[in-house]
């Protein structure tokens, strides 16, 4: 039971590039996010996905993409990145248990946009 | 602004001291939850507040929720090296969940 994986770990873009970032949870979880972390600024939500086939914006999705490709898989796509999405990027999936919600997150993805 | 304002910052203690941080809000939450994560890792849940004034302990952490449901505060006894971390709060109201920026705690032995 591997959790929450994100890939990759690290990633350095020079502004205009594209890419994906891939998250896959193994505990049959419904819901999953995707968050960014920045120094004095606390976790900020980008997307989330309530069910597979759904996806909603957070706080901060401006510049952002996601897929729920299936209830496994949730990624996060920057199709221009700027150097403002320099950030550690965490993805979660979240379970009810006894009536409140519990959120698992992944190592995280630290990306350095020149 | 935070919509949850910790404090303090930055904390450096030694090793059996106590200490206190502080999660602070103008706004009403349905229930508090402190995470701890550690460099390269994502946060990992501690505790759940649900309840205004309940109080949760969780070996040398004790947890309160004030009475109003705005705040928090984490209490730590006796700290050890291995409570090195960033602690974080986050509040939920209407099906939204808000991170506050954390409080970096390091304990030298």
């Amino acid at each position: 039971n591997a959790g929450v994986t994100q890939t990759p770990k690290f990633q350095v873009l020079k502004t205009g590039q594209s890419m994906t970032l891939q998250c896959a949870q193994d505990m049959n979880h419904n819901s999953m996010y995707w968050y960014r972390q920045d120094p004095g600024m606390g976790l900020r939500l980008i997307y989330y996905s309530a069910s597979e086939g759904t996806t909603d914006k957070g706080e901060v999705p401006n510049g952002y993409n996601v897929s729920r490709l299936n209830k496994r898989e949730f990624s996060l796509r920057l199709e221009s990145a700027a150097p403002s999405q320099t950030s550690v990027y965490f993805c979660a999936s979240s379970v009810f248990l006894g009536g409140q919600e519990t959120q698992y997150f992944g190592p995280g993805t630290r990306l350095l946009v020149l | 602004t935070q919509l949850l304002e910790q404090s303090p910052q930055f904390l450096s203690i030694q090793e059996g001291e106590n200490l206190t941080v502080y999660c602070n809000s103008s706004s009403v939450f349905s229930s508090l939850q402190w995470y701890r994560q550690e460099p390269g890792e994502g946060p990992v849940l501690l505790v759940t507040v649900v309840t205004g004034g309940e109080v949760k302990k969780l070996k040398r952490l004790t947890f309160q929720f004030g009475d109003a449901r705005k705040d928090s505060s984490l209490h730590i006894t006796a700290a050890q090296p291995g409570d090195t971390g960033l602690y974080l709060c986050a509040g939920a109201r209407n099906n939204d969940m808000r991170f506050g920026a954390g409080t970096r705690l390091t304990v030298k032995p």
